[in-house]
This record gives structure tokens, C-alpha cells and sequence, in this order.
């Protein structure tokens, strides 16, 4: 059974970078495409954005001039990178193996990680 | 950007209720829909694929329909665990995108 969990600091800075991990186990992470979604406290889910098996990436608009993601398939993990955080980008963060044999959807999903900003 | 529209925001219903939840896309997604159910405090929870295809394990009392911009979730007698907040979900177009989402309480 495939597992999914998130790591990383759980304050940052405002205007620095939030870089969260996400291992995988119970299956090989380059077999599988892999999105980040995140959720502001009390408010809906928002996908960030999505890597693919061959490392192919697509971004939310809104986001993609300061995100990255990226994996590691070495340590079985999938990672984000977000710069010039603010207080606006405070959020549990949860990362989603996103299957797609015909339509798709997010599962798993990781127990997900709050990141919140401190000056 | 494909828009998902949720309706009601919020319901209240009593266990053994039948209880209809709407998701409207801001243009035509054929079937590409999917449906999550969240817990407080938990991550969302995988349902309903395809707008009617229920995932594995998922107990049958959950269904789905619809098809291009009008979409349907029901449950058919509501059980104590099925009180959560309920998420609809594009997966036509990236960005993907999802509705507000509904919460479910007791009455």
C-alpha cells in the first residue's frame, strides 16, 4: 500500500523559501505522476501544481513564477520549492500521487504539513 | 481556468438522510470530475472518478452523475462517519482546479 509524507520546516520567513519533501514508499516514484495541493487554515484546497513520471511539470498560473517541483527518484521523494513566500502562502501543503490511466485523480495523499510565517 | 462551483456551501441532515450535493463547471468537463471527502483535521479522501465511478472500497451508499457542466454527488443514507466537508474536482484541464467545497453537519 502506497504511503505518502510530507516534511519540512514548519515556519518560514516571510520572502524566503518554503522547500517541503514528500517519500513515497510502497511503490516507485518514477512510475507515477505527482501533484502538491495546498490548503489556507479553514479554506478550500488549491493544486499548485504537478510533475510527471518523465519530470515533465505544469504549474498553476498564479504560482508558477515562484514554484518548482521537482523528484528524486535516489530517495524516492518528491519535492517543492516555493520563493518570496508571505503570509498569504500560509497553508497545510499536501502532496498527492496523481493517477492517471484514463481520467484523473489525487491518491494517495500525504498527512500533509502546516507551514506558517514568523517574522 | 475551469471554475467549480459548489452548492449548498453548507447543509445540515440527519443520519438515514439522502443528501444531494452540486458542482457546476464553468464549462463543459464531459466527465472528467472526481469527488473528495474530508475529514477535520485529516487529508481529503479519494471517491468518485470519471463523475460516476466509484473507487474501490468506497461504500456504496455514494454516487455520482452528471456529465459537461452539471454535476451530482448524493449520498443515500447518511451515516455518522459521512459528516465532512466535500470537495469536487476538474482533472479536464490544468490547471486543476477545485470547488469551494460543501460542508456536511448534523442536525
Amino acid at each position: 500500500q502506497m504511503q505518502l509524507q510530507e516534511s519540512g520546516p514548519g515556519l518560514v520567513k516571510p520572502s524566503e523559501t518554503l522547500s517541503l519533501n514528500c517519500t513515497v514508499s510502497g511503490g516507485s516514484i518514477s512510475s507515477y505522476h505527482w501533484s502538491w495541493i495546498r490548503q489556507p487554515p479553514g479554506k478550500g484546497l488549491e493544486w499548485i501544481g504537478h510533475i510527471s513520471y518523465s519530470g515533465g511539470t505544469n504549474y498553476h498560473p498564479s504560482l508558477k513564477s515562484r514554484v518548482t517541483i521537482s523528484i528524486d527518484t535516489s530517495k524516492n521523494q518528491v519535492s517543492l520549492k516555493l520563493t518570496s513566500v508571505t503570509a498569504a502562502d500560509t497553508a497545510v501543503y499536501y502532496c498527492a500521487r496523481h493517477y492517471a490511466p484514463q481520467y484523473s485523480w489525487f491518491d494517495p495523499w500525504g498527512q500533509g504539513t502546516l507551514v506558517t510565517f514568523s517574522s | 481556468d475551469i471554475q467549480m462551483t459548489q452548492s449548498p456551501s453548507s447543509l445540515s441532515a440527519s443520519v438515514g438522510d439522502r443528501v444531494t450535493i452540486t458542482c457546476r463547471a464553468s464549462q463543459t468537463i464531459i466527465k472528467y470530475l472526481n469527488w473528495y471527502q474530508q475529514r477535520p483535521g485529516q487529508a481529503p479522501k479519494f471517491l468518485i472518478y470519471g463523475a460516476s465511478s466509484l473507487q474501490s472500497g468506497v461504500p456504496s451508499r455514494f454516487s455520482g452523475s452528471g456529465s459537461g457542466t452539471d454535476f451530482t454527488l448524493t449520498i443515500s443514507s447518511l451515516q455518522p462517519e459521512d459528516f465532512a466537508t466535500y470537495y469536487c474536482q476538474q482533472s479536464f484541464s490544468f490547471p486543476l482546479t477545485f470547488g469551494g467545497g460543501t460542508r456536511v453537519e448534523i442536525k
